[in-house]
């Protein structure tokens, strides 16, 4: 069965450092990958999603991930966080071999803690 | 376009009482999927259904749990006898027939049992 791992449970970075959100998966076949964040009491929003093509995703908000299929990575990063950025942040991977269900197995999630 | 809708936001029921859980997709959306997140831990898929058809119910507890999407209204995750495990959010989220994967979600209802 797909999983995927994110190692790091909570992230705290100062306001203006860069920082980057570990994501792993496990599956060995071609995958759709998905980075959402999850803000206090709120659903999920897409940040970027990563389905073919150039290895280099960029999203919303200024976050960016790099799909590495040799290491089954994908992980977030931004330059320069703000204080707003302060939020969960899931991983997540739907299996692309033509499956009946397009289900989101996601990571456990990262909590990125933005400080002053 | 309205968002995907979830009610309600917060949901409090006693032990044995049940709980449901509405949600209507976004317009032009035919898939939902319901998901659960545990305090502390990821979303785990639980269901995903067509218009009056459950595709894949694999993630849904074996007893209790039931989950419909019929041809009018929204679609409704129902939870029988409710214990307090079932505490939870349970998020919903839609996607378009000939999607990318792509799932747009609900703000999600808040389940609390006493």
């Amino acid at each position: 069965a797909q999983s995927v791992t994110q190692l790091d449970s909570q992230v705290p970075v100062f306001e203006e450092a860069p920082v980057e959100l570990r994501c792993n998966y496990s599956s060995s076949v071609s995958v759709y990958l998905f980075w959402y964040v999850q803000y206090p009491n709120q659903g999920l929003q897409l940040l970027l999603k990563y389905l073919s093509g150039s290895t280099l995703v960029k999203g919303i908000n200024g976050f960016e991930a790099e799909f590495n299929k040799s290491q089954t990575s994908f992980h977030l990063r931004k330059p320069s966080v703000h204080i707003s950025d302060t939020a969960e942040y899931f991983c997540a991977v739907i299996q692309s071999d033509g499956g009946a269900t397009n289900k989101l197995i996601f990571g456990t999630g990262t909590l990125l803690a933005v400080q002053p | 376009n309205a968002g995907v809708m979830q009610n309600p936001r917060h949901l409090v029921r006693r032990r044995g009482q049940e709980a449901r859980l509405r949600c209507s997709p976004m317009k032009g959306h035919s898939h939902v999927y319901w998901y659960r997140q545990l305090p502390e831990e990821g979303l785990k898929f639980m269901v995903y259904l067509q218009k009056e058809n459950i595709i894949d119910e694999s993630g849904m507890p074996k007893e209790r749990f039931s989950a419909e999407f019929p041809k009018e209204g929204p679609s409704i995750l129902r939870i029988q006898q409710v214990v307090r495990g079932d505490s939870a959010a349970y998020f919903c989220a839609s996607s378009p027939p000939a999607g990318d994967g792509e799932q747009y979600f609900g703000p999600g209802t808040r389940l609390t049992v006493t």
